[in-house]
């Protein structure tokens, strides 16, 4: 049973440039969540997607945008990136039930130099 | 004041060690207290998920929840080097998760 899969594991972008994260939630789970974590800090949240709209956003710009396919995965894209988007980028998955744990994927760190 | 406050440790036990790791909270809409652990370069998983006040034992994991006080804990028995990670705490509300700011333990063999 696959878990949630991120890719790329790694990117390195230059500040200006625009970048896009991809996800694939758990087998069985029709929810996508999305997470920032800078060194040191817990996650924070940016948004959820089910039926393949955003549902719930936390208190990130617009150059944060996302995107859920009909078979659930999601992106993240952020344009204009600038150096304090240095983060672990984190996706979660989970069942649209209200009370649905949250699993997530083992990220994808971004770098902005 | 962030809505959710972890002691971010660092902190250091010997093998076989009781571990307790805390949380408070200030927003009583908080409804869901869950911890996960995360080791270096992974991401987070999900260790402990309860709603209720009172104590959710699992194995070697204890957690316990007072809503009364907005505060909840972690107990860890018999600590193993394995347990070595970043405890972070997480309190949902209307889907969203609040984490904490995470504490890393290591235990010594």
């Amino acid at each position: 049973d696959a878990g949630v899969t991120q890719s790329p594991t790694h990117l390195i972008k230059t500040r200006g440039q625009q970048v896009t994260l991809r996800c694939s939630p758990k087998s069985g789970h029709d929810t996508v969540s999305w997470y920032q974590q800078a060194l040191g800090q817990g996650p924070q949240f940016i948004f959820q997607y089910y039926e393949e709209e955003e549902r719930q956003r936390g208190n990130f710009p617009d150059r944060f945008s996302g995107h859920q396919f009909p078979n659930y995965s999601s992106e993240l894209n952020v344009n204009a990136l600038l150096l304090g988007d240095s983060a672990l980028y984190l996706c979660a998955s989970s069942v649209k039930s209200y009370n649905s744990p949250l699993h997530f994927g083992n990220g994808t760190r971004l770098t902005v130099t | 004041q962030k809505e959710v406050e972890q002691d971010p440790g660092p902190l250091s036990v010997p093998e076989g060690a009781i571990v307790s790791l805390n949380c408070t909270y200030s927003n009583s809409a908080f409804q869901y207290f869950m911890w996960y652990r995360q080791y270096s370069r992974k991401g987070p998983e999900l260790l402990m998920y309860t709603y209720s006040s009172g104590n959710k034992e699992d194995g070697r994991f204890t957690a316990q929840v007072d809503k009364s006080s907005k505060y909840i804990s972690l107990f860890i028995r018999d600590s193993q080097p394995s347990d070595s990670a970043t405890y972070l705490c997480a309190i949902s509300a209307a889907r969203q998760l609040t984490f904490g700011s995470g504490t890393q333990l290591t235990v010594l063999p």
